[in-house]
């Protein structure tokens, strides 16, 4: 079945900016979301359609796509975004959704 | 303002079977699909699959098709999702999640029900 990657993990200090990737073969043709999830909480919305932010999300959160690969930046992370971060997208078809096997993200 | 009230947590024996409700507020619930998604404990989001809650047309993900059920009732603005054949795999919390709009992702979430499988 259908697989999106992600590294298990991210490190940064606070200020720094976290990268976090999410790769599968068919994101040239899907378009990529990011999803927060702090524990014992539902997801958060943080990035649709590759690099749109939704209202409310603070502007250090950008998204970006090239080819196989979708990326969440945080420029200037805070100890507030500490948390599991999830990609989703969609399958070659089109009619599944898939979910990354999720990013904890670590502020030093 | 939209929201997804869940029902709440459930403790199975194996075999079986759950049903979890969501009721939806602040949108019109029939122009909508309501999505369901689980997480077991320590693991990944997993998308089980759709319901259009206007004609009650579903998509299952392929790993459930045969446990699994969507239905609706448009009258009371829920959604519901019940998984047979429960097995010890299966706890996890499930969450129903709504798209704000076309290819928006999914903004808004139930709390989530945990359920429990155990003999």
């Amino acid at each position: 079945s259908y697989e999106l990657t992600q590294p298990p993990s991210v490190s940064v200090s606070p200020g720094q900016t976290a990268r976090i990737t999410c790769s599968g073969d068919a994101l040239p043709k899907h378009y990529g979301y990011w999803y927060q999830q702090r524990p014992g909480q539902a997801p958060l919305l943080v990035i649709y359609k590759d690099s749109e932010r939704p209202s409310g999300i603070p502007e250090r959160f950008s998204g970006s796509s090239s080819g196989t690969t979708v990326t969440l930046t945080i420029t200037g992370v805070q100890a507030e975004d500490e948390a599991d971060y999830y990609c989703q997208s969609a399958d070659s078809s089109g009619t599944s959704v898939v979910f990354g096997g999720g990013t904890k993200l670590t502020v030093l | 303002q939209v929201q997804l009230v869940q029902s709440g947590a459930e403790v199975k024996k194996p075999g079986a079977s759950v049903r979890v409700s969501c009721k939806a507020s602040g949108y019109t619930f029939s122009t909508y699909a309501m999505h369901w998604v689980r997480q077991a404990p320590g693991q990944r989001l997993e998308w089980m699959g759709w319901i259009n809650a206007g004609n009650g047309n579903t998509k299952y993900s392929q790993k459930f098709l045969d446990r699994v059920t969507f239905t609706r009732d448009t009258s009371a603005s829920t959604a519901y999702m019940e998984l047979s054949s429960l097995r010890s795999e299966d706890t996890a919390v499930y969450y129903c999640a709504k798209e704000g709009d076309i290819l928006t992702g999914y903004v808004y979430w139930g709390q989530g029900t945990p359920v429990t499988v155990s003999s």
